[in-house]
């Protein structure tokens, strides 16, 4: 078992539809990163966050410390937001202090 | 304020060549990241340096792959020889000093012919 798992894997949406993604994990963690990745380019830091919840634009981030779980919902999505949506999870403690693990990554398609 | 750089972009190489990509992080920042992602999956890491110090390389195929960061600042990746399962994205990452920010470069994809 993935030490970070989201879903799902793949989402396809209509423009102006609320869309969630969500992120599991089995780790005790520092900090928990939602990342972008748009096709042939670079990766796009979105969120980092440690506890509660965080809002930039129609992006909104959340997490349960204790559940050990966090979602990422666009509203409003806009076939600008298709993109690869990544989780990823900074390690607390111990020898793997620091340490980035990744989700494998959801593929997010809006249609106008 | 200037990202990360990456370089190249894009290289096509036969198996068994050998490939060098570079990367320069953002000024100050202490942390420098490789990740290997293969088409599908999420990045794995290769290397992490701290300054010019190797923090985790565990995850590196060190019979072919080696990296370097000399002065502490940019990076050189290299893989030698190649072999087609490298066939992958590289990419760098930095993080600055006492914050848990990363910072991505756009990637150097390789394919391995």
């Amino acid at each position: 078992k993935n030490e970070v798992e989201q879903s799902p894997q793949n989402l396809t949406a209509q423009e102006g539809e609320f869309i969630t993604i969500n992120c599991s994990y089995s780790v005790g963690i520092s900090a928990l990163h939602w990342l972008q990745q748009h096709p042939g380019g670079g990766i796009v830091s979105l969120f980092m966050l440690s506890s509660g919840k965080k809002k930039h634009g129609r992006l909104i981030a959340t997490i349960n410390i204790q559940e050990k779980h966090s979602s990422l919902h666009i509203t409003a999505s806009h076939p600008r937001d298709s993109a690869v949506y990544i989780c990823a999870v900074k390690a607390a403690g111990g020898t793997s202090y620091g340490k980035l693990t990744f989700g494998q990554g959801t593929i997010l398609t809006v249609h106008p | 304020e200037a990202g990360v750089a990456q370089s190249p972009r894009y290289k096509i190489i036969e198996k068994r060549q050998s490939v060098a990509f570079w990367c320069n992080p953002i000024s100050g920042h202490a942390t420098l990241y490789w990740y290997q992602q293969i088409l599908g999956q999420g990045p794995k890491l290769l290397i992490q340096f701290q300054n010019n110090g190797v923090v985790d390389d565990s995850q590196l195929p060190k019979d072919r792959f080696s990296a370097e960061r000399l002065k502490g600042v940019d990076s050189t990746l290299k893989i030698q020889p190649a072999k087609l399962e490298d066939s992958a994205v590289y990419l760098c990452a930095s993080s600055p000093p006492f914050r848990g920010s990363i910072y991505f470069g756009e990637g150097s994809w390789l394919t391995v012919v």
